[in-house]
């Protein structure tokens, strides 16, 4: 079973435009993290933050986590055509053991030229 | 520094046969984790091996088994494939303890078709 739900699922933007990407997820973690995947390819890691941090940046991405919420947001300003990609929020769960990520079903970003 | 790669990249199997995928970790890494990716999903964890021992293991029936060698490169097995098989299998590294700690690094995925 999937632990977070992306939102929306898919998102259509012009170039130029911030995007905004919603996850909620179930229980406990440890760390959120954000990916990209470019059609079905490999992912690639975007940024961490763990669960005593409210808000991270790295580069045009800007990443808030609220625990008492269970919910995450991903912020791309100023997107560009090669932004589109799908977006996966996936959890790193507390109490340890696996290193298992739990993946939500991706926001699928459209970014218009 | 060296990436995670697997291969191959795409393959076909007829139900029922059995499929080894491949691995080789990031440099550095010493922890391989393998997740099912479905058409239109998220990817769904498999299983992680670390030390080269199961480590965790997600909702994946004992068909679906692994091996990691000394030089961190791993292999998925599968056998008695089914039709729901067929997905995009990932490989992910990490380094377990490290100041990467669950951050993975994900190769480019072997596309597995069952008919």
């Amino acid at each position: 079973s999937q632990q977070g739900e992306e939102d929306p699922q898919a998102l259509s933007i012009q170039e130029g435009e911030n995007a905004t990407m919603n996850c909620s997820y179930k229980t406990s973690i440890n760390n959120l993290q954000w990916y990209r995947q470019n059609s079905g390819r490999g992912l690639v890691h975007l940024i961490l933050i763990r669960s005593n941090e409210r808000e991270k940046h790295s580069g045009r991405l800007r990443v808030t986590l609220d625990t008492s919420k269970k919910s995450s947001s991903l912020l791309i300003t100023a997107s560009r055509a090669a932004d589109t990609a799908s977006y996966f929020c996936a959890t790193g769960l507390a109490g340890g053991g696996a290193d298992g990520l739990t993946f939500g079903k991706g926001t699928h970003l459209i970014i218009q030229p | 520094e060296t990436g995670v790669t697997q291969s191959p990249t795409h393959l076909i199997k007829t139900r029922g046969q059995q499929v080894t995928l491949r691995c080789s970790s990031q440099s550095g890494h010493n922890t391989v984790s393998w997740y099912q990716q479905a058409l239109g999903q998220g990817p769904q964890f498999i299983f992680q091996y670390y030390r080269e021992e199961e480590n965790g293991r997600g909702n994946f029936p004992p068909r679906f088994s692994g091996l990691q060698f000394p030089n961190y490169s791993s292999e998925l097995n599968v056998n008695a494939l089914e039709l729901d098989d067929s997905a995009l299998y990932l490989c992910a590294s990490s380094l377990m303890g490290g100041r990467y700690h669950n951050e993975q690094f994900f190769g480019p995925g072997t596309r597995l078709t069952v008919l």
